[in-house]
């Protein structure tokens, strides 16, 4: 099983419409992120958690919101998808230290029409 | 904003060669981490330096790091066509957040 799950892998939507990512991990790290690719553009990182109960704004924060419903899941929502929000969206995780390697999700990509 | 800049952004061999990529960055850093990413897929970690550290090697990658001109390269050597893939770096600064750059780009040829 892979370490970091995100569901679904691929969704087309509509301008205005909820949309939920979802972010699950087996390896039991307290540090999740989500990020945002676009082309050209790199990652940028939009939240990270570090526990259930600490939530903080990456640098694209704007639009999305986020939930750490357990230590492993932790999900990302849209709550009126517009189309520039048509991207690629990683879910990463991160052991206790928070200064090695990031584990990547598959992606979820995201097309809002 | 992004701190690390990769350069080039598109770079195609033929197999067998030896690819070279380059990552400069603004501010000072507590490490750099070099990522790979088949096309559409998610990153994968490749190698860590700490910036204490000038030169790292893992199989057939090896990366320096010149923290005096905020610079850092990866070389593949002996490429093969699976090697083609995105390559990422990523800065890590006083804060635990990395920030990545735009990616080279790397085709081989077989």
């Amino acid at each position: 099983d892979a370490d970091v799950t995100q569901t679904p892998r691929n969704r087309i939507t509509k301008t205005g419409k909820r949309i939920m990512l979802e972010c699950s991990q087996t390896k039991g790290h307290d540090r999740m992120y989500w990020y945002r690719q676009d082309p050209g553009l790199g990652l940028r990182l939009i939240y990270y958690s570090f526990d259930v109960k600490d939530i903080n704004k990456g640098e694209i924060s704007d639009g999305y919101s986020v939930s750490r419903q357990a230590q492993a899941k932790f999900s990302l929502s849209l709550e009126s998808a517009i189309p520039n929000q048509t991207a690629l969206y990683f879910c990463a995780i991160r052991g206790q230290g928070g200064t090695g390697e990031l584990f990547f999700g598959e992606g979820s990509r995201l097309t809002v029409l | 904003s992004q701190q690390g800049e990769e350069d080039p952004q598109a770079l195609s061999i033929q197999e067998g060669e030896n690819a070279t990529m380059n990552c400069s960055y603004k501010t000072s850093i507590n490490n750099l981490q070099w990522y790979r990413q088949n096309s559409g897929r998610g990153l994968v970690h490749l190698i860590l330096i700490r910036s204490n550290e000038r030169e790292k090697h893992s199989g057939r990658l090896r990366v320096t790091l010149d923290t005096s001109k905020k610079s850092s390269s990866l070389l593949i050597t002996a490429s093969r066509a699976a090697d083609t893939a995105s390559y990422f770096c990523a800065t890590q600064g006083g804060s635990e957040k990395l920030v990545f750059g735009k990616g080279t780009k790397l085709t081989v040829n077989p």
